[in-house]
């Protein structure tokens, strides 16, 4: 089945850390460029971070560029998200997406996503 | 704020003609092509229009997609209780990263 499966969201204190992770299945993931997308709670989807199918190009929003590390293992078929300096304005559903070939191509699969909440 | 401007709020009665508007930037929808996004309540978004006019696999044909300049917009025909739902347009941004609309939430009254 073709899928992308997140996890490692839950509840972590201002400032601190947290690592999200996106298994896929069902499709050829180390030729596919991948993004993740948030959504605060009743708000928008905006997009956070993209890499190349190799990993050797990497795309950030400005508001986590320096925070947050996009990085993939093709050999796991496994997408990673790793987040410092978590503030309260991170809190959110974050999805996985596949893009295609680019990260420039259509998201056309998507996660069912993981919810990171940054409370004290 | 987002960077692509959509109404937040759409309706119409079964069997009707709704359109949905989506604005943008000479660095996005003026360069590279829109796709929108259909998020059911609840759920994850799904891919319903790519490349400015283009339909995966599966989406009926009531949903088309046009673009002119920097704008572009969603059309649904024969409206359907089903196609309440947000809709979210986006495109790549020439300063490397992707951009989305606010959203607009569909009513089927």
């Amino acid at each position: 089945e073709v899928q992308l499966l997140e996890s490692g969201g839950g509840l972590v204190q201002p400032g601190g850390s947290l690592r999200l992770s996106c298994a896929a299945s069902g499709f050829s993931f180390s030729i596919s460029a991948m993004s993740w997308v948030r959504q605060a709670p009743g708000k928008g989807l905006k997009w956070v971070s993209g890499i190349g199918a190799s990993g050797g190009s990497t795309y950030y929003a400005d508001s986590v560029k320096g925070r947050f590390t996009i990085s993939r293992d093709n050999s796991k078929n496994t997408l990673y998200l790793q987040m410092h300096s978590l503030r309260a304005e991170d809190t959110a559903v974050y999805y996985c997406a596949k893009d295609g070939l680019r990260v420039y191509y259509p998201m056309d699969l998507w996660g069912q996503g993981t919810t990171v909440t940054v409370s004290s | 704020q987002p960077v692509l401007t959509q109404p937040p709020s759409a309706s119409g009665t079964p069997g009707q003609r709704v359109t949905i508007s989506c604005s943008g930037s000479s660095s996005n929808i003026g360069s590279n092509t829109v796709n929108w996004y259909q998020q059911l309540p609840g759920t994850a978004p799904k891919l319903l229009i790519h490349s400015n006019n283009q339909r995966p696999s599966g989406v009926p044909d009531r949903f088309s997609g046009s673009k002119s300049g920097t704008s572009a917009s969603l059309a649904i025909s024969g409206l359907q209780s089903e196609d309440e739902a947000d809709y979210y347009c986006a495109a790549w941004d020439d300063s490397l990263c992707w951009v989305f609309g606010g959203g607009t939430k569909l009513t089927v009254l």
